[in-house]
């Protein structure tokens, strides 16, 4: 059964950089899969951030393009989101998920992790 | 702003059957790209709950089921459940730009 968690701090100051690590368990990041991030903000609905493939290719929504940078390790089985430049409207509840290849559906999600932007 | 367009609420009575609708355009869903459906009790992280247009997950109950069909697609939930109050969103991709995935605006779904 693969497993997600994210990792990372809980409060970033404004015009700071959120950096979040999710962790794979139960199998391997290097599998036919892509790995997304995806965010909601407290009350209000999905946003999806990007993606990312073992091989390091990535794709970003466009809206977030300008500060994000998704990455893999593969010798830890991790992958990562970096988000630059940051206000309070970058607060939420930040996911990671594994994406099936091809039809993109996102099928183990992770607990999610909140993230506050505050001073 | 979301380009998938879901209503804010439904609600049925226990047994009855309810539709989500997700409305697209003919970048995303009416250019043929798959529908995903999703389930989010408030708190916990979303679950995939129908695959491209109208597949179910091992483990989901048949009484969910969903359909695509021009530039929308639809999530039926037959004989209602308490369990079943809750989210849903539908997912699909878009081709403007450089091409991302979307998420509908959600629906909230209320079991009288």
């Amino acid at each position: 059964q693969v497993q997600l968690q994210e990792s990372g701090p809980g409060l970033v100051k404004p015009s700071g950089t959120l950096s979040l690590t999710c962790t794979v368990s139960g199998g391997s990041i290097s599998s036919s899969n892509w790995w997304s991030w995806v965010r909601q903000p407290p009350g209000k609905g999905l946003e999806w951030i990007g993606e990312i493939y073992h091989s390091g290719s990535t794709n970003y929504h466009p809206s977030l393009k300008s500060r994000v940078t998704i990455s893999v390790d593969k010798s830890k089985n991790q992958f990562s989101l970096k988000l630059n430049s940051v206000t309070a409207a970058d607060t939420a509840v930040y996911y990671c998920a594994r994406e099936q290849a091809g039809t993109g559906q996102l099928d183990y999600w992770g607990q999610g992790t909140l993230v506050t932007v505050s001073s | 702003q979301s380009v998938l367009t879901q209503p804010p609420s439904v609600s049925g009575a226990p047994g009855q059957r309810v539709t989500i609708s997700c409305t697209g355009s003919s970048s995303n869903i009416g250019a043929g790209y798959d529908v995903h459906w999703y389930q989010q009790v408030p708190g916990t992280a979303p679950k995939l709950l129908i695959y491209v247009n109208n597949n179910r997950p091992s483990g989901v109950p048949d009484r969910f089921s969903g359909s695509k069909s021009g530039t929308s697609a639809s999530l039926a939930i037959t004989g209602l459940q308490a369990e079943d109050e809750a989210d849903y969103y539908c997912q699909s991709y878009d081709s403007s730009l450089s091409g991302f995935y979307v998420f509908g605006t959600g629906t909230k779904v209320t079991v009288l």
